[in-house]
């Protein structure tokens, strides 16, 4: 089976560092992604790992270790702004977008 | 630019009665999708296309029905709606597939009673 695991929670304060993990077992890999929800709206993009190591934007930034399957979104000088829902996604072979559950990020001052 | 919309944005669905959520983008984006969100379940899909003129199922396609008769419109519909299928219904698009980001319709937040 496929599966996207994320912590269902975090906890963290203003101008703080967080690192939220995504472990994920597929058939096939294509490409991972990190979106943001923030809460009673839509999913947007954050970023996108297909090659292992970090890449960086702005205080986010996405890790991914191909081999362990496994990722990590570091959000760095944490804003109240910043408290929302956070989803990891895998291509799979075919493509397709499997979706981890989410972690709820709440940020406090 | 209006990107991707929805219509309703919210409804109340008695049990036994179909139902068809709209979604247009004007992105020419080729791919569009649908997907439910429950709380602690994340977002499953439901139905999809690569393509105009070509669909296929998701993970949870039982009750639901989509068509791709152009490239903007990608309509879903419950010929018989459940109670089950309350939930919030996002409808996305993508360029490339799962190659590049989706975007996201504000979703649909159906109850059915």
């Amino acid at each position: 089976g496929q599966n996207i695991d994320q912590p269902t929670e975090m906890t963290a304060t203003e101008g703080a560092i967080v690192q939220i993990n995504c472990t994920y077992q597929t058939s096939g890999f294509n490409g991972l992604f990190w979106y943001q929800q923030h809460a009673g709206e839509a999913p947007t993009f954050l970023s996108y790992n297909v090659l292992d190591g970090l890449e960086e934007k702005g205080r986010f930034s996405s890790f991914l270790s191909r081999s362990k399957g496994y990722s990590y979104l570091l959000l760095k000088e944490l804003q109240m702004k910043d408290s929302a829902s956070y989803l990891c996604a895998v291509v799979d072979s075919n493509y397709q977008l499997i979706w981890g559950a989410g972690t709820k990020l709440i940020i406090k001052p | 630019t209006a990107g991707i919309t929805q219509a309703p944005t919210s409804q109340i669905l008695a049990a036994g009665r179909s139902m068809t959520l709209r979604c247009t983008q004007d992105m020419r984006h080729n791919a569009m999708y649908w997907y439910r969100q429950d709380l602690g379940l994340g977002l499953r899909l439901i139905h999809y296309s690569n393509t105009a003129g070509t669909t296929g199922k998701g993970e949870v396609p039982d009750g639901y029905s989509v068509s791709r008769a152009n490239t903007d419109d990608f309509p879903l519909t419950l010929a018989s709606a459940v109670p089950s299928q309350t939930s919030v219904y996002f409808c996305a698009s993508s360029d490339r597939g799962g190659e590049t980001e989706a975007f996201f319709g504000q979703g649909t937040r159906l109850t059915v009673v």
